[in-house]
């Protein structure tokens, strides 16, 4: 049973615009929720990561907001960028992430079209 | 070079034979980890390490056996390859607040 969620396998979106991309999660003890980037013939890297006691964070033009209520964190990308289409992985962990395991979702692929 | 690296960067190999998927680390990380890469099922683990001779299952474990003598090594066996190892192999490390570091794959077909 999947406990990360990524329900969207591939979102396209025009050079410029926003992306949004949406991860869910069905344990509530996850505490500590990343998202990484994987180009094509490359490993995943870290792109942007949040603690469950905050409901967003930003680095540059990536934003990760967490809704734990609802169990659901998006990454937006703004302005999207060519260079940003890439497959993006969800992944959350238990204890702040000091248990070292991730759970991962399915990944999304993102297609930024100039 | 410090990072992570992954060798070899592709093999083909038969089924039935034994096959070594390397890694390496130059940062002394204490975690590192075992996944592979299959299209529809994402990122699973196959075994992680938490330390030099400690060693522990993953979600995938069968069929593959780890080791871990040096922290800098982390070599994925698999015992006699079968075409549903067909798959690409990613070695990771633990450093930093980011998390993972990934190397840059295998991609193994068992023919």
């Amino acid at each position: 049973d999947q406990q990360v969620k990524q329900n969207s396998p591939s979102l396209s979106v025009q050079e410029g615009r926003i992306s949004i991309l949406n991860c869910d999660y069905t344990n509530s003890m996850f505490d500590y929720f990343l998202w990484y980037k994987k180009y094509p013939a490359e490993g995943p890297t870290f792109l942007i990561s949040i603690s469950s006691i905050k409901d967003k964070n930003e680095d540059g033009r990536f934003t990760v907001f967490l809704n734990k209520s609802a169990k659901h964190l998006s990454l937006h990308i703004v302005p999207s960028q060519p260079g940003d289409s890439a497959v993006y992985f969800c992944a959350a962990s238990l204890n702040a992430g000091n248990n070292r395991k991730l759970i991962w979702g399915l990944g999304t692929s993102l297609a930024v079209n100039p | 070079d410090a990072g992570i690296t992954q060798s070899p960067r592709y093999k083909i190999t038969e089924t039935g034979r034994q096959v070594t998927l390397m890694c390496h680390q130059t940062w002394s990380h204490s975690y590192m980890f075992w996944y592979r890469q299959d299209l529809g099922h994402g990122l699973r683990l196959i075994y992680y390490s938490a330390a030099a001779d400690i060693t522990d299952k993953g979600e995938v474990p069968d069929g593959y056996v780890v080791s871990r003598s040096k922290t800098e090594n982390f070599p994925l066996t698999l015992e006699s390859a079968t075409r549903s190892q067909t798959s690409v192999y990613f070695c990771a490390s633990i450093g930093g607040a980011g998390g993972y570091t990934f190397g840059s794959g295998t991609r193994l077909t068992v023919v």
